[in-house]
């Protein structure tokens, strides 16, 4: 248990549709990043909010967006969702200095 | 692209040591070398990391060379439990974040 929740652990959406993937931080985390990992593969950096800001980019297109509250929960938002964003999606938090990543469990999105 | 360079896949007998090598020849003085593995369909959990010096904590031993090009995760005994996809990951950032994750070396325990 890393104290990291994701919400929903599965979803099926159809292609063109957008969706909204939830992570709950541990207490007293203000970083939080975004993965996602397609089959057989390593996870993929898709960005990082510190203290409700982006900070910090992979190469994924803007219709990926994500928002960080002041509680630092977060969210992933996919817009106009295509078949190859299925994939497991992966939230993890850390304190600001500290250098041990905790990451949640993932959601699992099927795109058909 | 990953920075780092692993073998595919390992195999360890159970209460064996399990020595997982890592080639990261083109590592910057400010980078540290991290390692996380998956069990699978699970998130990844952190292992252990250093920048130069050997580090040792309750999971594993990191042997880092002194010109740090290449480094070895130590698991002393393995055990089934420790069946996963491991992964050496080399980053500048040193909150821990930003991972660049390569396909990793998937290590089978075997009874």
């Amino acid at each position: 248990e890393t104290g990291v929740t994701q919400s929903p652990t599965h979803l099926i959406k159809t292609r063109g549709q957008q969706v909204t993937l939830r992570c709950s931080s541990q207490s007293g985390h203000n970083t939080v990043s975004w993965y996602q990992q397609a089959l057989g593969q390593g996870p993929q950096f898709i960005f990082q909010y510190y203290r409700e800001e982006e900070n910090g980019r992979g190469n994924f297109p803007p219709r990926f967006s994500g928002l960080q509250f002041p509680n630092y929960s977060s969210e992933l938002n996919v817009n106009a969702l295509e078949l190859d964003d299925s994939a497991l999606y992966l939230c993890a938090s850390s304190p600001r200095g500290n250098t041990e990543a905790f990451f949640g469990q993932g959601t699992r999105l099927t795109v058909v | 692209d990953a920075k780092t360079t692993q073998p595919p896949s390992m195999d360890c007998a159970e209460g064996r040591a399990a020595n997982l090598p890592c080639n990261h020849s083109t590592i910057s003085g400010n980078e540290y070398v991290y390692w996380y593995r998956q069990i699978h369909s699970q998130g990844p959990q952190y292992i252990i990391h250093g920048l130069k010096n050997n580090e040792t904590n309750e999971m594993a031993s990191l042997i880092i060379t002194e010109d740090r090009k290449s480094s070895t995760l130590i698991l002393p005994h393995a055990t089934l439990r420790d069946t996963a996809v491991y992964y050496c990951i080399v980053t500048a950032d040193n909150y821990g974040q930003n991972f660049v994750f390569g396909p990793g070396t998937r290590l089978s325990v075997l009874p």
